[in-house]
């Protein structure tokens, strides 16, 4: 069964740094999520990306954050100058469909990012 | 504020037992998901509804859009049941998540 896939599993890099967090969503999807769970706390939605741009984003998103669609496979989570609060599980989802659609989520495995 | 309630926060039970995980939300949605968080973290989809009933195997979940309740029953637990259960609902294209059901089913 095809599956969201997303690399590195575990990120470490230090404060101020940047971080690229990669995501292969399945390849017939047309709608691509970004999500983290800070350790102990609750899923947050950050950005939803159709069509070649952001159709919704979180207060959470602001400008460290930025999203990319480079090529027609990866979806990238892009973190300028990390802080020590980012360190969180990120997580990729991709439907088929999104929005007012209903369409199930499919998720990836998460990448552990630590910020030091 | 929290969007999306769940409860009980924590649930232990016996091996066969029937199981009830709630979720209220106070926004107007088009869908509400149920999630399974396995305990090395990774998301699974379970149900995806916004009416009514649906059925998958042990698992059941049932959706009151004018209470804006919905319920995740397991059937028949098992041990490999244990995991984190989240309730999340897509209201104006935005997510919001519960803060999950941490089930553990003891053999």
């Amino acid at each position: 069964e095809p599956e969201v896939t997303q690399t590195p599993s575990h990120q470490v890099t230090q404060m101020g740094q940047e971080v690229i967090l990669r995501c292969v969503p399945i390849s017939n999807h047309l709608y691509f999520y970004w999500y983290r769970q800070i350790l102990g706390q609750k899923v947050e939605f950050l950005v939803s990306f159709y069509n070649n741009e952001i159709s919704e984003k979180s207060e959470i998103f602001d400008d460290q954050f930025s999203v990319e669609r480079p090529d027609g496979s990866n979806f990238t989570l892009k973190i300028r100058s990390t802080k020590l609060e980012d360190s969180a599980m990120y997580f990729c989802a991709s439907s088929v469909q999104g929005g007012t659609y209903n369409s199930p989520l499919h998720f990836g495995n998460g990448t552990r990012l630590t910020v030091t | 504020k929290n969007e999306v309630e769940q409860s009980p926060q924590n649930l232990t039970a016996q091996e066969g037992e029937f199981i009830t995980i709630n979720c209220s939300y106070s926004v107007g949605i088009s869908a509400l998901h149920w999630l399974q968080q396995h305990p090395g973290g990774g998301i699974v989809s379970l149900f995806m509804l916004s009416s009514g009933k649906k059925k998958h195997g042990r698992l059941i979940a049932t959706i009151n859009i004018q209470e804006k309740h919905s319920s995740l029953h397991i059937t028949a637990s098992h041990p490999r049941d244990s995991a984190v259960y989240i309730c999340a609902v897509l209201s104006l294209s935005q997510f919001y998540f519960g803060t999950g059901t941490s089930l553990t089913v003891i053999p």
